[in-house]
């Protein structure tokens, strides 16, 4: 089973759509969790760090459930520039030092 | 101005090359990494330095070296390229450990071995 697994896509939406990712782990220790944006071609950038308790920030809303392991982000109203790959990433604490693990990302096609 | 900086930003060279890369970060950070984006996406890490000691070290082949001169700097030297090491390098650069602040990438290195 992979560490981070998430529906590749793409997803094909028109401008203004909400569309939601979806992505599950497989470390039960993993303490945080993550969601980068990458455009074709550049580098990630964080898009926002996901909490218990969920989060918002503008358009976009991410949720973690820790009972099943799973985590989702939500965009509303779906801009052209939102086209991008957007990678789940969960920390592994195992070994004595957090590293990162990414999933390979679920693409986004946002269309006039 | 450039947060975490990379050269060269493409590489093409033969089998059996050695090659270097270098990355740079401005942002004051204490921690270093090397990634490997391979043709299927995946970003998987290889490195990390924190203030220049090697705290991860992936399942990676020996020909991979990396090299950390500073706080500001982490090199990744490759010996004896192979055609599998074909893929895109991105270093990046945090406070303290992997999971407390933000990962910054550097713009990638995109490496063809032919």
């Amino acid at each position: 089973r992979k560490e981070v697994e998430q529906d590749p896509g793409p997803f094909n939406v028109p401008e203004g759509a909400t569309v939601a990712f979806n992505c599950t782990y497989s470390n039960s220790a993993s303490q945080s969790f993550f969601w980068y944006r990458q455009d074709c071609r550049k580098e990630p950038k964080l898009l926002m760090s996901v909490y218990s308790s969920g989060n918002e920030d503008g358009r976009f809303t991410a949720q973690l459930n820790r009972a099943s392991q799973y985590i989702s982000l939500l965009i509303r109203d779906s801009k052209l520039s939102d086209s991008a790959t957007y990678l789940c990433v969960v920390n592994d604490p195992s070994g004595g030092y957090n590293k990162l693990i990414f999933g390979a990302g679920t693409r986004l096609a946002v269309h006039p | 101005d450039t947060a975490v900086s990379q050269t060269p930003k493409y590489l093409v060279t033969q089998m059996g090359n050695d090659k270097s890369i270098k990355c740079e970060q401005n942002l004051g950070h204490d921690t270093m990494y090397w990634y490997k984006q391979d043709s299927k996406k995946f970003l998987k890490i290889m490195f990390s330095y924190n203030n220049k000691e090697l705290i991860i070290n992936e399942t990676v082949p020996n020909r991979f070296s990396p090299k950390s001169p500073d706080k500001a700097h982490l090199n990744l030297h490759i010996n004896s390229l192979e055609l599998g090491d074909s893929a895109v390098y991105f270093c990046a650069s945090s406070h303290r450990g992997p999971s407390q602040e933000t990962q910054y990438f550097g713009p990638g290195t995109r490496l063809l071995v032919l």
